[in-house]
């Protein structure tokens, strides 16, 4: 079965900073990962998504993340936040031929000015 | 493009009641997923359709629970009675037609439950 750790419950930020948050991934063969972003009161927008090739993948907003297979990982990254990337961020997990994606419990981040 | 569209954002029921949680897709969409989220087991897949059947309803938590999709356009998940640890936002999300799992979710805005 497929699972998504995302060890940081909490995180907080000084605007203008660099981020990166944490997502590691159980998964048999190859995954499709995925990070999206919920706002309060809001649904989840997707920020990027990896299926194959290039490890490194360009989301919306500046956002970046990066496939490792030899660790596991997923890690979301972005060289600067602004105040509007306080927000709650998903990393998931799926695969090819099934539609169900496993979500990770979510990392809150939050931007001190 | 209007985005999925779920109803009501709000609902308070008292505890034994019958709700019931609407959704329409984006159009086009072929795939629709049910997901309820709560702070104790975050987001927890319930049912999903493709092509108005479901494929997956192993996330139902009880019988109590049961979902619906008569047409492309719309679907309707119900608790029938509800209780208070039903308590939790429950979003709708769409996917377009594709290989499996390539399609991302779209999501509504999610109804927030609260039973009493």
């Amino acid at each position: 079965a497929q699972s998504v750790t995302q060890p940081d419950i909490h995180i907080t930020v000084s605007e203008g900073a660099s981020l990166e948050l944490r997502c590691n991934y159980s998964y048999g063969a190859t995954p499709y990962l995925f990070w999206y972003v919920q706002s309060p009161g809001q649904g989840l927008q997707l920020l990027l998504k990896y299926f194959s090739g290039d490890t490194l993948v360009q989301g919306i907003k500046g956002f970046e993340a990066e496939f490792k297979r030899s660790q596991s990982s997923f890690n979301l990254r972005k060289p600067s936040v602004h105040w509007s990337d306080a927000a709650e961020y998903f990393c998931a997990v799926g695969a090819f031929g099934n539609e169900k994606l496993t979500f990770g419990t979510g990392t809150r981040l939050t931007i001190i000015p | 493009d209007a985005g999925v569209i779920q109803s009501p954002r709000h609902e308070v029921t008292e505890m034994g009641q019958e709700v019931t949680l609407r959704c329409k897709p984006i159009s086009g969409h072929n795939s629709l997923f049910w997901y309820r989220q709560t702070m104790m087991r975050g987001l927890e897949l319930l049912i999903y359709f493709n092509n108005n059947v479901p494929i997956d309803d192993s996330g139902m938590p009880e019988d109590r629970f049961s979902a619906k999709m008569p047409n492309a356009s719309f679907s309707t998940l119900k608790i029938q009675p509800s209780e208070p640890r039903d308590s939790a936002v429950y979003f709708c999300a769409s996917s377009e037609p594709g290989s499996r799992a390539n399609s991302p979710l779209h999501f509504g805005n999610g109804t927030r439950l609260t039973v009493t």
